[in-house]
């Protein structure tokens, strides 16, 4: 799987909108790029995830750079419950996928 | 209710002594997962089981061993526990094995270990 490398941390006002980069250069072309959150000590829940294309769901947007070696994850309109560590993975589809976790993005919304 | 149960919830045990931590998938998934979380760690990826069979392995001690039944439950076995086996232990399952499928990894919401 390909190491990815976010922010330790971010700030963003309620009611904007948060970009939340990552960078995974050495992506492979049949890797995708997933995002997770975890919220306090729950377990991660699933966000959002692209191979190539720009995706958007009722969560969030992921906008996946050309060169496929950065993503950014935007949360349109962040609420206070978004506060929570972000994780982007890289990972193959294929066969028995495990998913990698790294250290994550700690974003904090603030009122 | 993300769909995945994990039980109990909290455990405290001694150290030396042994412990089985359960998963039930979420209805119509064939895949779990099994993470532990530690204060200075991150999610550390133990092992995987598709369908009954073991498809992938983490860094997972000799210690712990896990299984998929029938019914497509999973439980994780912890043996001669020691204090730094104290964290979370989250559960997933997902449809495929690949984890596809658009929604990813479903996470249950884990088992606190404590060993003292």
């Amino acid at each position: 799987d390909a190491k990815t490398t976010q922010p330790t941390s971010m700030d963003c006002a309620e009611g904007r909108a948060a970009n939340l980069p990552c960078n995974h250069s050495t992506i492979s072309g049949n890797e995708y790029v997933y995002w997770y959150r975890q919220i306090h000590s729950q377990g991660p829940q699933y966000i959002i995830h692209g191979l190539k294309n720009n995706e958007t769901n009722e969560m969030a947007s992921l906008i996946i750079t050309e060169d496929r070696k950065s993503s950014t994850l935007i949360l349109p309109h962040a609420t206070l419950r978004d506060t929570a560590v972000y994780y982007c993975i890289a990972g193959a589809v294929q066969g028995a996928q495990k998913l990698v976790f790294g250290q994550g993005t700690r974003l904090t919304i603030n009122p | 209710d993300s769909g995945v149960t994990q039980t109990p919830k909290h455990l405290i045990t001694a150290t030396g002594q042994r412990v089985t931590l359960r998963c039930s998938p979420r209805s119509g998934d064939l895949s779990v997962y099994w993470y532990q979380q530690s204060l200075d760690q991150g999610l550390q990826f133990l092992i995987q089981y598709y369908n009954g069979e073991e498809r992938a392995k983490g860094n997972i001690l000799e210690r712990f061993s896990a299984q998929q039944f029938p019914d497509l439950h999973s439980e994780l076995n912890l043996s001669s526990l020691e204090l730094g086996d104290s964290a979370l232990y989250f559960c997933a399952s997902s449809v495929w094995p690949d984890g596809t499928g658009g929604y990813g990894y479903t996470f249950g919401s884990g088992t606190r270990l404590t060993v003292v």
